[in-house]
C-alpha cells in the first residue's frame, strides 16, 4: 500500500543553525504535500504545504522542495529558535482515493 | 470561532465494552477523518469521508466502525474494543482536497 518515509526520526541543532527533514512517498498519484507541527500536548497544525505543480514554497523562516521524479520533498527550518522544538509530519495527499497518508513523524529539539 | 470537539477528551474502558468518540465540526467543511497516533508511528488514517453518507477506510480500519448522517458529525465507533487500541485518536476536517486540516484536541484512550 501507499506510504510515507521521513527521516530523521530525531534531530538536535543549537539555536540559529538550520534544520532540514526529509520524506520520500510512494503513490504516484499524491499531488498535495502538507507540513504538521506537533508541539507537547497539542493537536498537529498546519506550517506549510506544497502542491504537485510547484517545485518549492517559502514562508518566511520556513520551505518546502519538491522533486516528483524523485517521489521525495523536504523541509527546511533557517535560523532554528527555541520554539521550534516540536514533533514534525510530512504528509502526500491522494487526489484519486482521498487518503493522506503521514510520515512518522520528526522530534526536532533546538538548543539555546 | 470555527472548531474541531472531540469527546470524551479521556477515557478508560474495559475490553469489549462499546463505545463512541464523537467529533463535531462548525466550520462546513466536507471532508473528515478520524486518526490514531502511536508512539514511532507518526498518524495513521482510520477512516475517512468525503461528504454525508459516504464513508472511506483509510491505513487501520480494522475494529473501528464511523458514520457521516450529517456534515457537523462524524462519529468513531468501537464495536468491541481490545487493548491495541489504546491509543490518541484525532478527529480531522478539511475545506476541500488540497486545503489544511484542523485537528480537533483528540482524546486519549485506554483499554484495560
Amino acid at each position: 500500500g501507499e506510504n510515507v518515509e521521513q527521516h530523521p526520526s530525531t534531530l538536535s541543532v543549537q539555536e540559529g543553525d538550520s534544520a532540514v527533514i526529509k520524506c520520500t512517498y510512494s503513490d504516484s498519484a499524491s499531488n498535495y504535500f502538507p507540513w504538521y507541527k506537533q508541539e507537547l500536548g497539542k493537536r498537529p497544525q498546519l506550517i506549510i504545504d506544497i502542491r504537485s505543480n510547484v517545485g518549492e514554497k517559502k514562508d518566511q523562516r520556513i520551505a518546502v522542495t519538491l522533486n516528483k521524479t524523485a517521489k521525495h520533498f523536504s523541509l527546511h527550518i533557517t535560523e532554528t529558535q527555541p520554539e521550534d522544538s516540536a514533533v514534525y509530519f510530512c504528509a502526500a495527499f491522494s487526489g484519486n482515493t482521498g487518503k493522506l497518508i503521514f510520515g512518522q513523524g520528526t522530534t526536532l529539539q533546538v538548543k539555546p | 470561532e470555527a472548531q474541531v470537539t472531540q469527546n470524551p477528551r479521556y477515557l478508560i474502558t474495559v475490553t469489549g465494552k462499546k463505545l463512541t468518540v464523537t467529533c463535531s465540526q462548525n466550520m462546513n467543511h466536507e471532508y473528515m477523518s478520524w486518526y490514531r497516533q502511536d508512539p514511532g508511528l507518526g498518524l495513521r488514517q482510520i477512516y475517512y469521508s468525503m461528504n454525508v453518507e459516504v464513508t472511506d477506510k483509510g491505513d487501520v480500519p480494522e475494529g473501528y466502525k464511523v458514520s457521516r448522517k450529517e456534515k457537523r458529525n462524524f462519529p468513531l465507533i468501537l464495536e468491541s474494543p481490545s487493548p491495541n487500541q489504546t491509543s490518541l485518536y484525532f478527529c480531522a476536517t478539511q475545506g476541500g482536497f488540497y486545503n489544511e486540516q484542523f485537528f480537533g484536541p483528540g482524546t486519549r484512550l485506554t483499554v484495560l
